[in-house]
C-alpha cells in the first residue's frame, strides 16, 4: 500500500519561474512531513519539513504548505534555479508510533532550463 | 560534522554470496536508519537502532538479512545468500533529537 504518494513522475520548469510539487498521504497517523532533494550517485538531503500543527513552514526560496483535511502537501521554490533540478521525495513520519521511520513518495524529477 | 559515511560505495557480487555493508552515522547521534531504494521508488525502511538497541524491523527484512550496531556507534547490514531481486540502494541515515534525518551517499548493491 502506498502511503504517500506523488502523483507527478516530472515536471519542467523555466529558471526564474514557480516549481510546484505535491504530495498524497493516506496514513491519519503521519504528523511530520518532510521534503528532500537528491542528486545521482547521493544520498538524499534534508530540504525542509513541517509538523501538523503548522499549515506553511518556509525557509528562503522554498515553502511547504500543508492541508490535513486533503491529506495533501506541496513544496514551492521560488524562484526556481538550474541547481535545484534533481529528484524530490515527499517523506512522512508519525512520531508518536513508529520510532521516527520515515515513509516515502516515489519521487518527482525536476528539471529547471535555463 | 563528517556527515553519513557508507562503506563501500559500490559492490557487485554473485548471487549465493554473502555481502555486508558499513554505516558511520553522525557523532553523537543516538538513532540509526537504514532504507533500501530501488529504481524508480522512493526509499523503503528497513530498520532502526537506538544505540546498539535494533528497535523495529520491517517485514522487508527477511531472515537472510541481519544488520548490528554493536557499541551504539557503526552500523552493519550483512545479506546472506544474495539474490537478484536484493540489486538497490542501501541507505543509512541518523539523527539525534529532532526528526530530520541525514543520509549518506548510499551503497549501490548488484547482484549478478
Amino acid at each position: 500500500d502506498q502511503q504517500v504518494k506523488q502523483n507527478s513522475p516530472s515536471l519542467s520548469v523555466q529558471e526564474g519561474r514557480i516549481s510546484i510539487l505535491n504530495c498524497d498521504y493516506t496514513n491519519s497517523m503521519f504528523d511530520y512531513f518532510l521534503w528532500y532533494k537528491k542528486y545521482p550517485a547521493e544520498g538524499p538531503t534534508f530540504l525542509i519539513s513541517i509538523s501538523s500543527i503548522k499549515d506553511k513552514n518556509e525557509d528562503g526560496r522554498f515553502t511547504v504548505f500543508l492541508n490535513k483535511s486533503a491529506k495533501h502537501l506541496s513544496l514551492h521554490i521560488v524562484p526556481s534555479q538550474p541547481g535545484d533540478s534533481a529528484v524530490y521525495f515527499c517523506a512522512a513520519s508519525a512520531r508518536g508510533t513508529s520510532y521516527g521511520k520515515l515513509t516515502f513518495g516515489q519521487g518527482t524529477i525536476l528539471t529547471v532550463h535555463p | 560534522d563528517t556527515g553519513v559515511s557508507q562503506d563501500p560505495r559500490h559492490k557487485i557480487t554473485k548471487r549465493g554470496q554473502n555481502v555486508t555493508f558499513r554505516c558511520d552515522p553522525i557523532s553523537e547521534h543516538n538513532r540509526l536508519y537504514w532504507y533500501r531504494q530501488t529504481l524508480g521508488q522512493g526509499p523503503e525502511f528497513l530498520t532502526y537502532f537506538q544505540n546498539e538497541a535494533q528497535l523495529e524491523k520491517s517485514r522487508l527484512l527477511s531472515d537472510r538479512f541481519s544488520a548490528e550496531r554493536p557499541k551504539g556507534s557503526f552500523s552493519t547490514l550483512e545479506i546472506q545468500r544474495t539474490e537478484q531481486g536484493d540489486s538497490a540502494m542501501y541507505l543509512c541515515a541518523s539523527c539525534d533529537l529532532g526528526d530530520e534525518q541525514f543520509f549518506g551517499p548510499g551503497t549501490r548493491l548488484t547482484v549478478l
